[in-house]
């Protein structure tokens, strides 16, 4: 168990829907980070937050966004979803927002897209 | 464009055997170069991580190596067990160190390991 949560751990939909993916951060970790994994294709970073505030953003569709909330958890909502956006979905935290050694990934949230 | 390549894209050896991984990287300039495990359907863990000025870094099994010049790094498995099966993933970045924006990841080396 890194200490990182994710829920749900799969979630199954349609096209056109949209989902919210949820993380909770090793407790006391300020950073919270997403990345995409789709199949045989590597890490893609998508944003980041630092205790509350959008950090970096990285290959993240406009389709897609996310919020840290004051608790430090983030969500991830994805809308109007397409077939191209089953992947595995992982959250990592760190306690400060470029504490590589610190960047711990959770269990990931597998979506489906039918 | 920064690229990462890993070398072979699967592998299966047998239990108690040696292999080694390999990742060759464009980033330019550097700071440092994580590998990690990551078994399937889970998170990715950190096994090593090295700066530019380190040549080698070693976590019980698994040792890393770097060579700056040639910009490769090698993961080296030794006693491979079946607990080792799962995918290897070499992690650049370039300064400042940590940048979230900046890492670029391989797609990853697929090992199995069998009886």
């Amino acid at each position: 168990d890194s200490g990182v949560t994710q829920t749900p751990k799969h979630l199954i939909t349609a096209t056109g829907q949209r989902v919210t993916l949820r993380c909770s951060p090793r407790s006391g970790d300020l950073s919270v980070y997403w990345y995409q994994q789709s199949l045989d294709q590597g890490l893609q970073f998508l944003i980041q937050y630092y205790n509350g505030e959008e950090r970096a953003k990285g290959n993240i569709l406009e389709r897609f966004s996310a919020q840290q909330f004051p608790d430090l958890h983030s969500e991830l909502n994805l809308s109007s979803l397409e077939l191209g956006d089953s992947a595995l979905y992982f959250c990592a935290s760190s306690v400060a927002p470029v504490s590589e050694d610190r960047r711990i990934f959770g269990p990931g949230t597998r979506l489906t897209v039918l | 464009k920064n690229q990462v390549e890993q070398s072979p894209q699967s592998l299966i050896i047998l239990e108690g055997k040696n292999c080694t991984l390999q990742c060759n990287y464009t980033v330019s300039p550097f700071s440092n170069l994580r590998w990690y495990k990551q078994d399937t359907g889970r998170g990715p863990v950190s096994l090593t991580i090295m700066t530019f000025s380190e040549n080698t870094k070693s976590n019980g099994r698994y040792t890393a190596t770097l060579d700056a010049d040639t910009k490769q790094s090698s993961l080296h498995i030794t006693a491979s067990q079946l607990s080792d099966s799962a995918s290897y993933i070499c992690v650049v970045s370039p300064p400042p160190a940590g940048t979230a924006s900046k890492l670029t990841f391989g797609t990853g080396t697929r090992l199995q390991v069998t009886l």
